[in-house]
C-alpha cells in the first residue's frame, strides 16, 4: 500500500527558530493535508494543498504540494513555545476510497 | 454542539472483557475512520465506513469490530481485550477526499 516518509522524526529547537519538515512518498497523491496534535488532543488541520505545485501559507506555517506530487513541505518561521507538538503530513489518493495515509509524525519541542 | 464526540475519554478494562468505544459526529459526513495511535507507530488506520452500512478493513483491524446503522455513529468494539489494544484511539469524519475532522480521542488501557 501507500506508505509516507516523514521526516525528522523529532526536532528540539530554540523559539525564534525556523523549522523544516518534509514528507516523500513512492505513490501519487491528489491532496496533501498537514494536522498538528497538541498534547493530549486529536490532531487538527493546519493546512490542505490540492494542486501540484501549490504554495499555501497560514499565518507563520507555509507548506508546498510538490510538483512530482510525491513529496511535500511545511516551514515555520520565528517558532513559539505554543507550536510544540507532534505534525503529521497525509495524503489522499482520489480512488483510495477518501482514506489519507498518514506519515509517522514530526514531534518538536521548543525551548524557550 | 457541531463536531465530532468519542466516549469515554479514559477507559481501563481487563484482559478478555468487551469493551465498546463510541464516535458520534454531527455533520452528516459520509467517511468514518477509527485510528490507534502509540508511541513510534503514528496513526493507523484500523476500519473505516464509506457511508452507513458500508465498512472495510484498515491497516490494523483484527480484533476489532465495526457497524455502522446510522451515519451520524461508528462504534468500535473489541470483542476480546487484549493488553497490545492498549493506545489511544482516534475517531474521524470527512467529506470524500478531503481533510478529517479528529474526535479528541480515548485513551484505552487494558490490564
Amino acid at each position: 500500500g501507500q506508505q509516507l516518509n516523514q521526516s525528522p522524526q523529532s526536532m528540539f529547537i530554540q523559539e525564534g527558530e525556523d523549522v523544516s519538515m518534509n514528507c516523500t512518498s513512492s505513490s501519487i497523491f491528489n491532496t496533501w493535508l498537514w494536522y498538528k496534535q497538541d498534547p493530549g488532543e486529536g490532531p487538527v488541520l493546519l493546512i490542505a494543498l490540492y494542486k501540484a505545485g501549490e504554495l499555501t501559507s497560514n499565518g507563520r506555517l507555509t507548506a508546498q504540494f510538490g510538483i512530482t506530487r510525491k513529496d511535500s513541505f511545511l516551514n515555520i518561521s520565528a517558532s513559539i513555545p505554543s507550536d510544540v507538538g507532534i505534525y503529521f503530513c497525509a495524503g489522499i489518493f482520489r480512488t483510495n476510497a477518501g482514506k489519507s495515509t498518514f506519515g509517522d509524525g514530526t514531534t518538536l519541542t521548543v525551548k524557550p | 454542539d457541531a463536531g465530532i464526540t468519542q466516549s469515554p475519554r479514559y477507559k481501563i478494562t481487563e484482559t478478555g472483557r468487551q469493551v465498546t468505544l463510541m464516535c458520534h459526529q454531527t455533520w452528516s459526513h459520509s467517511y468514518m475512520f477509527w485510528y490507534r495511535q502509540d508511541l513510534g507507530h503514528g496513526l493507523r488506520l484500523i476500519y473505516y465506513s464509506a457511508a452507513a452500512d458500508i465498512t472495510d478493513k484498515g491497516e490494523v483491524p483484527d480484533g476489532y469490530v465495526v457497524s455502522r446503522s446510522k451515519t451520524e455513529n461508528f462504534p468500535l468494539t473489541l470483542e476480546s481485550a487484549t493488553r497490545s489494544q492498549t493506545s489511544v484511539y482516534f475517531c474521524a469524519s470527512s467529506d470524500r477526499d478531503a481533510e478529517a475532522f479528529f474526535g479528541q480521542g480515548t485513551r484505552l488501557t487494558v490490564v
